[in-house]
């Protein structure tokens, strides 16, 4: 079946302007998770979602940064005002929670470039 | 609170030896391990986890991984690398309750 996807695959953007990054995770997963990855280096955590209790938004580094999902589904990232240091990969994950299977299924990410 | 530690950053093994990438983890209760492989300009992909049972767990692509509670580890391994396991690894960790910690990640280079 179709995995996580993510759009779009890379963003240039100018320093200031907002971007949504979109992700769409597999079919009936009821856990979504965002990370940011630097260049070469490790996991950030930003944000889960788990079924329809209150995101846990604690990894979320300023509050330029939100993110949605949508009918338990389709999630948007927000990223207001964007500064360089905002540049990275942006991951997208799913699992599912309720086969008490907890590994994360990844999207390919998001390259997001500000200038 | 959990943190995950990859000792090495990166290392270095020849084709057809054993390799072992550590990782080190710290939370209270019994964790759930996990480690993923990232090959170049590709996403994350799941080889395999310890929830319970036996403390040798078997994953993909001929890898495996033993937890050792008394010293807190889950070392992946492998008996005979190949040039093709080049990549980057992660261990992550989740209690109950609480979300995933990653590692900062291991870079496996393997030598032909």
């Amino acid at each position: 079946g179709a995995g996580v996807s993510q759009s779009p695959s890379n963003k240039v953007t100018e320093k200031g302007k907002d971007v949504e990054l979109r992700c769409d995770p597999i079919s009936g997963h009821t856990a979504l998770y965002w990370y940011r990855q630097s260049l070469g280096q490790g996991l950030e955590f930003l944000i889960y979602f788990q079924g329809n209790s209150a995101p846990d938004k604690s990894g979320l580094p300023s509050d330029r940064f939100s993110a949605e999902r949508t009918g338990g589904s389709v999630s948007t990232l927000t990223i207001q005002r964007t500064q360089q240091e905002d540049s990275a990969v942006y991951l997208c994950a799913s699992t599912p929670w309720a086969s008490g299977s907890y590994e994360q299924y990844f999207g390919p990410g998001t390259r997001l470039t500000v200038t | 609170a959990q943190s995950v530690a990859q000792p090495e950053d990166q290392v270095n093994v020849a084709e057809g030896n054993p390799l072992t990438v550590k990782c080190t983890y710290s939370v209270s209760g019994n964790p759930y391990l996990f480690w993923y492989v990232q090959y170049p300009n590709r996403g994350l992909q799941f080889l395999l986890k310890y929830i319970t049972g036996d403390n040798l767990v078997k994953g993909s692509y001929g890898f495996e991984a033993e937890f050792n509670k008394s010293q807190t580890s889950f070392h992946l391994k492998k008996p005979s690398a190949l040039v093709s396991d080049s990549a980057l690894y992660f261990c992550a960790v989740r209690h109950y309750g609480q979300n995933f910690v990653f590692g900062p990640g291991t870079r496996l280079s393997v030598l032909p």
